[in-house]
C-alpha cells in the first residue's frame, strides 16, 4: 500500500527556517517524481514544488523561488522541503503528492495527510 | 504562469439535483502525444487531503462514483456531479498540469 507520511510542520517565528520531511513507502520511490502542495488556512491550494525522480531537476513556484529548496534521498524514500526567510504568507497545510505516471506535470493520485506550517510571532 | 478561474465560488444545491463547476484555462493546456488536455479535478473536505476526481479532463479516476463527469476542450472545462450525494459537500478544484508552474483554481465550495 502507497504511504506518504509527511512532518515537521511546526510554530517558527517569521524569517526563520523549517525542514520538513515526507517518508515514503509501497512503492519505487526513485522513479516517480514528488511535489509539494500547500493549502494556507481558508485559501486554496497551491503548488509549491517538484522534484524529478533522480533528483536533477527541481521547480519552484516564483512565491517561494530562492527561499525553499526541494531535495531527495532515494537511499531513505524521503522527500524534504527545507524553507528559510519564512513569512506569515507561508503558513499552511503542506502536503506531498505524486502520479503513478512518475513525472512533474501530471496529475496527482496519491497524497499525504499534510503537515502545519504557522509562521507566527 | 497559466491562470485557472473557476466559476461559481460558491454553489448550494439540493439533495439528487446536479451541480455543475466550470473551469477557464487562460491559455490551451492540450498534451499533444496523447491529444488530451491536461486538467484534473479533485474534491477537497477539511482535514483530508485532496481526492483526485479527474483527469485528462475527462477520465474518471478508478473507485470515483459515475455521478462525477468532466468534460470540455480548449479552455473551458466542466465537473458536474450529476445527482448530489450529502458525501459530496466540499471544495471543487480544477488543476492544470500542462507546464510548471501547476497552477489550481480558487475553488468551488458545494453546499446542500
Amino acid at each position: 500500500e502507497v504511504q506518504l507520511l509527511e512532518s515537521g510542520g511546526h510554530l517558527v517565528q517569521p524569517g526563520g527556517s523549517l525542514s520538513l520531511s515526507c517518508a515514503a513507502s509501497g512503492f519505487t520511490f526513485s522513479t516517480y517524481a514528488m511535489t509539494w502542495v500547500r493549502q494556507a488556512p481558508g485559501k486554496g491550494l497551491e503548488w509549491v514544488s517538484a522534484i524529478s525522480g533522480g533528483g536533477d531537476r527541481t521547480y519552484y513556484a516564483d512565491s517561494v523561488q530562492g527561499r525553499f529548496t526541494v531535495s531527495r534521498d532515494n537511499s531513505e524514500n524521503t522527500l524534504h522541503l527545507h524553507m528559510t526567510s519564512l513569512r506569515a504568507e507561508d503558513t499552511a497545510v503542506y502536503y506531498c503528492a505524486f502520479s503513478v505516471r512518475g513525472i512533474v506535470d501530471s496529475y496527482f493520485d496519491h497524497w499525504g495527510q499534510g503537515t502545519l506550517v504557522t509562521v507566527s510571532s | 504562469d497559466i491562470v485557472m478561474t473557476q466559476s461559481p465560488d460558491s454553489l448550494t444545491v439540493s439533495l439528487g439535483e446536479r451541480a455543475t463547476i466550470t473551469c477557464n484555462s487562460s491559455q490551451g493546456v492540450f498534451y499533444n502525444l496523447n491529444n488530451e488536455n491536461s486538467v484534473a479535478w479533485y474534491q477537497k473536505r477539511p482535514g483530508h487531503p485532496p481526492k483526485l476526481l479527474i483527469y485528462w479532463a475527462s477520465i474518471r479516476e478508478s473507485g470515483v462514483p459515475d455521478r462525477f463527469t468532466g468534460s470540455g476542450s480548449g479552455t473551458d472545462f466542466t465537473l458536474t456531479i450529476s445527482s448530489l450525494q450529502p458525501e459530496d459537500v466540499a471544495v471543487y478544484y480544477c488543476h492544470q498540469y500542462y507546464s510548471t508552474p501547476h497552477t489550481f483554481g480558487q475553488g468551488t465550495r458545494v453546499e446542500i
